[in-house]
């Protein structure tokens, strides 16, 4: 099974702060997603990528940047972090030809 | 724009009963496909099964079987035998065939009781 990797799993940071979230996956797929997790709402697609130096927008995109650097790994950066980004993110990876999506186990961000 | 919606925000039931949740979704797409995740009380989210909008017989896996009615643009995800394991929130999501993005559901939180 695709193994996805992300780091932190807790961060806390202020407002205003500088904060990067990892992924790497190790099964050459070639999407990668960033989604955040917050009550009523499910999961929200924040930026997804096809391959490395390729970025897409998602749905809830505002205050984010991503970067997929290699194939493997993928990053969400919040450079002035607000408190509405307090939430619980995913990363996911699924292969070209599978579809099904495979998770990380989440990093929890609170913004203070 | 695809959307997909989950009203049953929770559902309580007797372990080793059946529980049924529902799902609606809304697309332009001639062709797409849905799916059922399982996020765990860890927090971790796993695929449990899924139904290509081409397929008239529903899918079935181990004790998940999936209710698709296409005419309504519904999927309704069926456990049968519940356990105590199965207490998780189940979300629902369907992909385009055009594109690679994943649209979800709010969830549905489900509680198996001993």
């Amino acid at each position: 099974e695709a193994a996805v990797t992300q780091s932190p799993r807790n961060k806390v940071t202020v407002t205003g702060g500088n904060v990067t979230l990892s992924c790497r996956q190790t099964n050459s797929h070639n999407y990668m997603y960033w989604y955040r997790q917050d009550t009523g709402h499910g999961l929200r697609l924040i930026h997804y990528s096809y391959g490395a130096g390729n970025l897409q927008i998602g749905d809830v995109p505002d205050g984010y940047k991503a970067t997929r650097t290699t194939q493997e790994d993928f990053f969400l950066l919040l450079e002035l972090a607000s408190p509405s980004q307090t939430s619980l993110y995913f990363c996911a990876s699924k292969d070209r030809a599978n579809t099904e999506v495979f998770f990380g186990k989440g990093t929890r961000l609170t913004v203070v | 724009a695809q959307k997909v919606t989950q009203t049953q925000t929770s559902i309580s039931v007797m372990e080793k009963t059946t529980v049924t949740m529902d799902c609606v979704y809304e697309t332009q797409d001639s062709s797409y496909f849905l799916f059922w995740y399982k996020q765990t009380a860890s927090g971790e989210i796993v695929f449990l099964i899924r139904q290509d909008s081409y397929k008239k017989e529903n899918a079935t896996v181990g004790h998940y079987s999936l209710n698709f009615q296409k005419p309504k643009s519904s999927i309704g995800l069926i456990i049968t035998a519940t356990q105590i394991e199965d207490s998780a929130v189940y979300f629902c999501a369907m992909r385009d065939s055009a594109g690679n993005k994943l649209t979800f559901g709010i969830g549905t939180r489900v509680l198996v009781r001993p």
